[in-house]
């Protein structure tokens, strides 16, 4: 079936550590991955994507990396801060009838220990 | 802009009643979409649309219909809405069907049904 798989549900680190989290996806014909961030009470909002034909895309402290191969993609924050903490989605758009949906994973809830 | 902007806001319906969550928005984007939010279950896709006339079904499309006449305009309509239907939905656009896409997404509506 479709699906994105996300891992893991909760996360807690000190602040100035990394944070990993890590998605399966299911459909090889699946071309982009973004990740969003969704605060308390607020809408999703991108925070990087990353699409088939690239391996690994860095914005500041945060990184995503993609094995197609594998079929998983995981998103990377470096010297977390207290403001990252949030809810963290990871998304693959899913090939259906000639056109893309786009399949999110069931998010990660990020707490960063100050 | 506005953006993708929804409404109501904030919605209690009573079992069995019906109703319509508005969506709209200016950026003359192709794809707009449907989710509903419940607590570890991520974002759930309910109805999806590549263009106006062109609608399809998502993960979760039960209870639920959708119409797109407009480019602007994507609502959901709750044909009889039941206490399972309580979520957060949020509607979402992005410039096409492509599949490489970044999602805008609206603010949300929080609806009750009892």
């Amino acid at each position: 079936g479709e699906n994105v798989e996300q891992h893991p549900s909760t996360l807690s680190v000190q602040e100035g550590d990394s944070a990993v989290i890590k998605c399966t996806y299911s459909d090889s014909a699946s071309n982009y991955f973004p990740w969003y961030k969704q605060e308390l009470g607020k809408r999703p909002q991108l925070i990087i994507d990353i699409r088939s034909n690239v391996g690994e895309k860095k914005d500041q402290r945060i990184a995503v990396t993609l094995n197609k191969t594998a079929k998983h993609f995981s998103l990377h924050i470096t010297e977390t801060q207290p403001e990252d903490s949030a809810v963290y989605f990871c998304a693959a758009s899913i090939m259906t009838k000639g056109t893309y949906k786009y399949i999110f994973g069931t998010g990660t809830r990020l707490k960063v220990l100050a | 802009n506005a953006g993708v902007t929804q409404t109501p806001k904030f919605q209690v319906l009573k079992t069995g009643q019906s109703m319509t969550l508005q969506c709209a928005q200016d950026m003359n984007h192709e794809y707009m979409s449907w989710y509903r939010q419940d607590p570890g279950m991520g974002l759930r896709l309910i109805h999806y649309s590549v263009g106006a006339g062109i609608t399809d079904q998502g993960e979760v499309p039960n209870g639920y219909n959708v119409s797109r006449s407009t480019t602007e305009d994507f609502p959901l309509r709750l044909l009889s809405a039941a206490p399972s239907q309580t979520s957060v939905y949020f509607c979402a656009s992005s410039y096409s069907g492509t599949g490489e896409n970044e999602q805008y997404f609206g603010p949300g509506t929080r609806l009750t049904v009892t």
